[in-house]
Protein backbone atom coordinates (compact mmCIF):
# COMPACT_ATOMS: atom_id res chain seq x y z
CA UNK A 1 0.00 0.00 0.00
CA UNK A 2 1.05 3.85 -0.59
CA UNK A 3 2.71 5.42 2.36
CA UNK A 4 1.99 8.58 0.58
CA UNK A 5 -1.28 9.45 -1.19
CA UNK A 6 -2.15 12.76 -2.87
CA UNK A 7 -5.34 13.95 -3.21
CA UNK A 8 -7.10 15.37 -5.61
CA UNK A 9 -5.45 13.11 -8.71
CA UNK A 10 -6.07 15.98 -10.79
CA UNK A 11 -7.22 19.34 -10.77
CA UNK A 12 -8.37 22.13 -12.93
CA UNK A 13 -7.94 25.85 -12.50
CA UNK A 14 -8.10 29.21 -14.04
CA UNK A 15 -4.69 31.19 -14.05
CA UNK A 16 -4.88 33.53 -10.54
CA UNK A 17 -6.76 31.12 -8.89
CA UNK A 18 -4.88 29.19 -5.61
CA UNK A 19 -4.45 25.29 -6.15
CA UNK A 20 -4.47 23.05 -3.12
CA UNK A 21 -2.81 19.71 -3.30
CA UNK A 22 -3.47 17.32 -0.15
CA UNK A 23 -1.24 14.51 0.93
CA UNK A 24 -1.89 11.93 3.74
CA UNK A 25 0.50 8.82 4.80
CA UNK A 26 0.37 6.40 6.81
CA UNK A 27 3.18 5.83 9.47
CA UNK A 28 5.67 8.79 11.60
CA UNK A 29 8.11 10.24 9.57
CA UNK A 30 11.20 12.28 9.17
CA UNK A 31 9.82 15.09 6.70
CA UNK A 32 7.92 15.39 4.25
CA UNK A 33 8.71 16.70 0.72
CA UNK A 34 7.20 18.23 -2.93
CA UNK A 35 8.19 17.74 -5.94
CA UNK A 36 7.16 19.14 -8.76
CA UNK A 37 7.51 16.90 -12.52
CA UNK A 38 7.27 18.57 -15.95
CA UNK A 39 5.80 15.66 -18.40
CA UNK A 40 8.21 12.94 -18.92
CA UNK A 41 10.78 15.34 -16.70
CA UNK A 42 13.05 14.51 -13.47
CA UNK A 43 11.44 15.75 -10.50
CA UNK A 44 12.32 19.48 -9.10
CA UNK A 45 12.48 20.14 -5.08
CA UNK A 46 9.57 22.56 -4.08
CA UNK A 47 9.72 22.24 -0.31
CA UNK A 48 10.82 19.98 2.44
CA UNK A 49 8.96 20.49 5.69
CA UNK A 50 10.57 18.24 9.13
CA UNK A 51 8.22 16.85 11.23
CA UNK A 52 8.62 19.02 13.87
CA UNK A 53 7.25 22.04 11.82
CA UNK A 54 3.88 22.86 11.13
CA UNK A 55 4.31 25.63 8.26
CA UNK A 56 6.81 26.48 5.39
CA UNK A 57 6.37 28.87 2.80
CA UNK A 58 8.73 29.71 -0.35
CA UNK A 59 7.59 32.31 -2.64
CA UNK A 60 4.14 31.50 -3.69
CA UNK A 61 4.52 28.13 -1.90
CA UNK A 62 3.01 27.32 1.06
CA UNK A 63 2.86 24.30 2.61
CA UNK A 64 1.41 22.47 6.16
CA UNK A 65 2.34 19.10 8.04
CA UNK A 66 0.06 18.31 10.81
CA UNK A 67 1.38 14.73 12.22
CA UNK A 68 -1.42 14.13 14.45
CA UNK A 69 -3.80 13.50 10.92
CA UNK A 70 -0.87 12.01 9.41
CA UNK A 71 -1.37 14.68 6.34
CA UNK A 72 0.21 17.85 4.32
CA UNK A 73 -1.11 20.00 2.33
CA UNK A 74 0.38 21.96 -1.02
CA UNK A 75 -1.01 25.70 -1.56
CA UNK A 76 0.26 27.43 -4.54
CA UNK A 77 -1.11 31.06 -4.89
CA UNK A 78 -1.86 33.04 -7.77
CA UNK A 79 -1.30 30.60 -10.05
CA UNK A 80 -0.16 30.30 -13.68
CA UNK A 81 0.06 28.75 -16.80
CA UNK A 82 3.37 27.32 -15.98
CA UNK A 83 2.71 25.71 -12.85
CA UNK A 84 0.93 23.33 -14.61
CA UNK A 85 2.56 19.94 -13.53
CA UNK A 86 2.55 16.79 -11.46
CA UNK A 87 2.78 17.50 -8.04
CA UNK A 88 4.28 14.26 -6.00
CA UNK A 89 4.79 14.77 -2.22
CA UNK A 90 7.55 12.11 -0.27
CA UNK A 91 7.42 11.42 3.07
CA UNK A 92 11.33 10.28 4.45
CA UNK A 93 11.17 7.18 7.15
CA UNK A 94 14.64 6.43 8.52
CA UNK A 95 15.10 3.97 11.34
CA UNK A 96 18.70 2.63 11.98
CA UNK A 97 20.33 1.75 9.13
CA UNK A 98 17.37 1.64 7.13
CA UNK A 99 16.43 4.38 4.81
CA UNK A 100 13.03 4.88 2.58
CA UNK A 101 11.77 7.99 0.71
CA UNK A 102 8.14 7.29 -0.21
CA UNK A 103 6.65 8.80 -3.61
CA UNK A 104 3.14 9.05 -3.68
CA UNK A 105 0.87 8.71 -7.16
CA UNK A 106 0.89 12.79 -7.70
CA UNK A 107 -1.43 15.27 -8.49
CA UNK A 108 -1.82 16.41 -11.67
CA UNK A 109 -2.26 20.25 -11.83
CA UNK A 110 -3.90 22.32 -14.73
CA UNK A 111 -4.13 25.79 -15.02
CA UNK A 112 -5.65 27.10 -18.14
CA UNK A 113 -4.97 30.67 -19.12
CA UNK B 1 25.76 22.37 -17.77
CA UNK B 2 23.11 19.90 -15.77
CA UNK B 3 24.63 18.63 -12.07
CA UNK B 4 22.97 15.21 -12.78
CA UNK B 5 23.16 13.65 -15.60
CA UNK B 6 21.58 9.81 -17.24
CA UNK B 7 23.02 8.22 -20.38
CA UNK B 8 21.14 7.38 -22.71
CA UNK B 9 17.89 9.35 -22.41
CA UNK B 10 16.12 6.77 -24.24
CA UNK B 11 16.76 2.97 -24.84
CA UNK B 12 14.83 -0.01 -26.66
CA UNK B 13 15.97 -3.14 -26.39
CA UNK B 14 14.45 -6.84 -26.00
CA UNK B 15 14.01 -9.19 -23.94
CA UNK B 16 16.99 -11.28 -22.17
CA UNK B 17 19.57 -8.58 -23.07
CA UNK B 18 21.42 -6.81 -20.21
CA UNK B 19 21.50 -3.02 -19.79
CA UNK B 20 23.48 -0.33 -18.04
CA UNK B 21 21.98 2.60 -17.43
CA UNK B 22 24.43 5.50 -16.23
CA UNK B 23 24.25 8.50 -13.95
CA UNK B 24 26.82 10.79 -13.35
CA UNK B 25 26.82 13.73 -11.13
CA UNK B 26 29.14 17.07 -10.56
CA UNK B 27 27.10 18.34 -7.40
CA UNK B 28 29.31 16.55 -4.92
CA UNK B 29 26.92 14.58 -3.30
CA UNK B 30 27.90 11.61 -1.05
CA UNK B 31 23.81 9.68 -1.48
CA UNK B 32 23.18 8.20 -5.06
CA UNK B 33 19.23 6.29 -5.93
CA UNK B 34 18.01 4.82 -8.18
CA UNK B 35 13.80 5.37 -9.30
CA UNK B 36 11.88 3.66 -11.53
CA UNK B 37 8.62 5.68 -12.64
CA UNK B 38 5.46 4.01 -14.24
CA UNK B 39 2.73 5.53 -15.32
CA UNK B 40 -0.15 6.45 -12.30
CA UNK B 41 2.40 4.79 -9.71
CA UNK B 42 4.62 7.68 -8.71
CA UNK B 43 8.28 6.73 -8.02
CA UNK B 44 9.72 3.61 -6.60
CA UNK B 45 12.93 3.30 -4.81
CA UNK B 46 15.27 0.64 -6.27
CA UNK B 47 18.44 0.78 -5.42
CA UNK B 48 20.15 3.73 -2.84
CA UNK B 49 23.86 4.45 -2.05
CA UNK B 50 25.34 6.52 0.61
CA UNK B 51 28.35 6.61 -0.65
CA UNK B 52 31.33 4.64 -2.74
CA UNK B 53 31.37 1.56 -0.56
CA UNK B 54 27.10 1.70 0.93
CA UNK B 55 25.22 -0.23 -1.25
CA UNK B 56 21.33 -0.73 0.00
CA UNK B 57 18.15 -2.32 -1.68
CA UNK B 58 14.93 -0.48 -2.02
CA UNK B 59 11.42 -1.67 -2.75
CA UNK B 60 11.97 -3.09 -6.13
CA UNK B 61 15.66 -4.60 -6.38
CA UNK B 62 14.58 -7.71 -8.37
CA UNK B 63 15.74 -7.80 -11.09
CA UNK B 64 18.21 -4.91 -10.96
CA UNK B 65 21.78 -4.38 -10.17
CA UNK B 66 23.93 -1.29 -9.15
CA UNK B 67 27.60 -0.27 -9.18
CA UNK B 68 28.97 2.82 -7.64
CA UNK B 69 32.53 3.33 -9.82
CA UNK B 70 33.01 6.43 -7.77
CA UNK B 71 31.58 9.13 -5.76
CA UNK B 72 30.35 10.50 -9.00
CA UNK B 73 28.90 7.46 -10.76
CA UNK B 74 26.47 5.37 -9.95
CA UNK B 75 25.14 2.97 -12.99
CA UNK B 76 21.60 0.41 -12.87
CA UNK B 77 21.95 -2.74 -14.42
CA UNK B 78 19.19 -5.10 -16.13
CA UNK B 79 20.84 -8.61 -16.33
CA UNK B 80 18.22 -9.92 -18.60
CA UNK B 81 15.64 -7.15 -19.14
CA UNK B 82 11.86 -7.95 -19.11
CA UNK B 83 8.77 -6.18 -20.63
CA UNK B 84 7.41 -5.23 -17.40
CA UNK B 85 10.76 -3.46 -16.50
CA UNK B 86 9.63 -1.10 -19.67
CA UNK B 87 9.59 2.51 -17.48
CA UNK B 88 11.33 5.93 -17.27
CA UNK B 89 14.31 5.91 -15.10
CA UNK B 90 15.42 8.35 -13.07
CA UNK B 91 18.89 8.51 -10.90
CA UNK B 92 19.13 11.04 -7.96
CA UNK B 93 21.18 12.69 -5.56
CA UNK B 94 21.32 14.18 -2.36
CA UNK B 95 23.58 15.30 0.46
CA UNK B 96 23.16 14.70 4.17
CA UNK B 97 22.27 17.24 5.77
CA UNK B 98 19.37 18.90 3.52
CA UNK B 99 17.59 15.78 2.88
CA UNK B 100 17.13 17.20 -0.70
CA UNK B 101 17.23 15.33 -4.00
CA UNK B 102 18.15 16.76 -7.07
CA UNK B 103 17.10 14.09 -10.21
CA UNK B 104 18.47 13.85 -13.28
CA UNK B 105 16.53 13.89 -16.70
CA UNK B 106 15.43 10.52 -16.82
CA UNK B 107 15.75 7.54 -18.93
CA UNK B 108 13.16 6.08 -20.88
CA UNK B 109 13.69 2.37 -21.20
CA UNK B 110 11.32 -0.09 -23.62
CA UNK B 111 11.56 -3.50 -23.13
CA UNK B 112 10.34 -5.45 -26.66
Amino acid sequence: SQQGEEDPQALSIQEGENATMNCSYKTSINNLQWYRQNSGRGLVHLILIRSNEREKHSGRLRVTLDTSKKSSSLLITASRAADTASYFCATEIVGGSNYKLTFGKGTLLTVNP
Amino acid sequence: DADVTQTPRNRITKTGKRIMLECSQTKGHDRMYWYRQDPGLGLQLIYYSFDVKDINKGEISDGYSVSRQAQAKFSLSLESAIPNQTALYFCATSEHRTDTQYFGPGTRLTVL
